[in-house]
């Protein structure tokens, strides 16, 4: 079965310092991978997609993510983190129904 | 003007009720879906629905029953409410079922007493 697993429940960055949220995924066939943001008590918001081609993808708001086959990765960064980034991050992928399914989510901090 | 909104936005009831909670889109979109997250932040796909059909349906309690009247419409109905039904609901819109992106209604957060 398709899944994606984000092993840190919470990740701390100082504001204008790089930041990492990772994820892996386990699945069969060609992945197709995302990320998704949720502020406080609000809906998921789509950042970005990987189908097939760069391995670096960019997305909304600064964010982008690196695609690694050999290591399963599909890790999320931005160079420079904001206070303002501070939320849920939720990594995806898609079975083969077209299901979203998510990982257990990583919750950004960012100290000013 | 809000793509995907649902109400009501909170919701506080008594066990053994009956509630529903409404979602609408004003994207255009033909699919909508039903997610839940629970208290973990977990979240897990319910139902969806493709032109007003239902395409995916998880293994949910058979209290619970999606109606979507037309494609910008996707209703929840819960019977017989239960404490384990406390959660946030989101709904989300999607261009077709196989669109990469989809868009989350700002969530409906039930608790049952």
């Amino acid at each position: 079965a398709q899944s994606v697993a984000q092993p840190e429940d919470q990740v701390n960055v100082a504001e204008g310092n790089p930041l990492t949220v990772k994820c892996t995924y386990s699945v069969s066939g060609n992945p197709y991978l995302f990320w998704y943001v949720q502020y406080p008590n609000r809906g998921l918001q789509f950042l970005l997609k990987y189908i097939t081609g760069d391995n670096l993808v960019k997305g909304s708001y600064g964010f982008e993510a690196e695609f690694n086959k050999s290591q399963t990765s599909f890790h999320l960064k931005k160079p420079s983190a904001l206070v303002s980034d501070s939320a849920l991050y939720f990594c995806a992928t898609k079975d083969n129904t077209d299901k979203l399914i998510f990982g257990t989510g990583t919750r950004l901090q960012v100290f000013p | 003007d809000t793509a995907v909104s649902q109400t009501p936005k909170y919701l506080v009831t008594q066990m053994g009720n009956d509630k529903s909670i409404k979602c609408e889109q004003n994207l255009g979109h033909d699919t909508m879906y039903w997610y839940k997250q629970d208290s973990k932040k977990f979240l897990k796909i319910m139902f969806s629905y493709n032109n007003k059909e239902l395409i995916i349906n998880e293994t949910v309690p058979n209290r619970f029953s999606p109606k979507s009247p037309d494609k910008a419409h996707l209703n929840l109905h819960i019977n017989s409410l239960e404490l384990g039904d406390s959660a946030v609901y989101f709904c989300a819109s999607s261009q077709a079922p196989d669109s990469y992106e989809q868009y989350f209604g700002p969530g409906t957060r039930l608790t049952v007493t």
